[in-house]
């Protein structure tokens, strides 16, 4: 299994210009989910899904647009870059019946800066 | 909402224990997570605690008592490869689909 996959690993954008973070997870679970991670801020979750067609939105969503027509891929797209969109972004998923529902797994991440 | 503290930083000698703390304020919650991330990388799930009491799994525990909101990881028998930072976690029962909240981190730097 690879897990959890995320494209591009860097990326440098200039204000205004929109893109799609790409997220795909071979685990087949339900739920899957965007983190940004900035300095001393921790992991902030910006939006989830917990299955195809159903997303809802997280602590930090504006800005950002997701989908989910697949279990597998969840990308998450922005919509006109912002310089406060510079950050790291984690794509996530986990279980969300039976045993190890608390374990999350991570993307390697997407380091994304914005101009 | 939610609100997990953490000490930002922590340092330890190579050998060492090392503990460290997780306060948090939820409603509800199913369980206290571990994660650790090491620079330029992903965060990974460390340990779990459903129920209050110790939890063990090689050189790392972890702890729970709900009745004092409060948890922490101990590290024993310290590498240099547990440079890193470690991040407790919550999955709530406020939204609909228990997300998961973190706390801010404590950045854990081993010395020899």
């Amino acid at each position: 299994n690879a897990g959890v996959t995320q494209t591009p690993k860097f990326q440098v954008l200039k204000t205004g210009q929109s893109m799609t973070l790409q997220c795909a997870q071979d685990m087949n679970h339900e739920y899957m989910s965007w983190y940004r991670q900035d300095p001393g801020m921790g992991l902030r979750l910006i939006h989830y899904s917990v299955g195809a067609g159903i997303t809802d939105q997280g602590e930090v969503p504006n800005g950002y647009n997701v989908s989910r027509s697949t279990t597998e891929d969840f990308p998450l797209r922005l919509l006109s870059a912002a310089p406060s969109q510079t950050s790291v972004y984690f794509c996530a998923s986990r279980r969300t019946s039976g045993h190890s529902t608390d374990t999350q797994y991570f993307g390697p991440g997407t380091r994304l800066t914005v101009l | 909402g939610q609100s997990l503290e953490q000490p930002s930083e922590v340092t330890a000698v190579e050998g060492a224990i090392v503990q460290i703390n997780c306060t948090y304020q939820t409603s509800g919650f199913y369980g206290l997570s571990w994660y650790q991330q090491h620079d330029g990388g992903a965060p990974t799930f460390l340990s779990y605690n459903a129920l209050d009491g110790l939890e063990e799994t090689g050189r790392f525990s972890s702890f729970l008592s709900r009745s004092d909101s409060y948890g922490y990881l101990l590290l024993q028998e310290l590498q240099m490869k547990d440079s890193a930072s470690y991040f407790c976690a919550v999955r709530s029962y406020q939204t609909g689909a228990n997300n998961l909240f973190f706390g801010t981190g404590t950045r854990l730097t081993v010395i020899p």
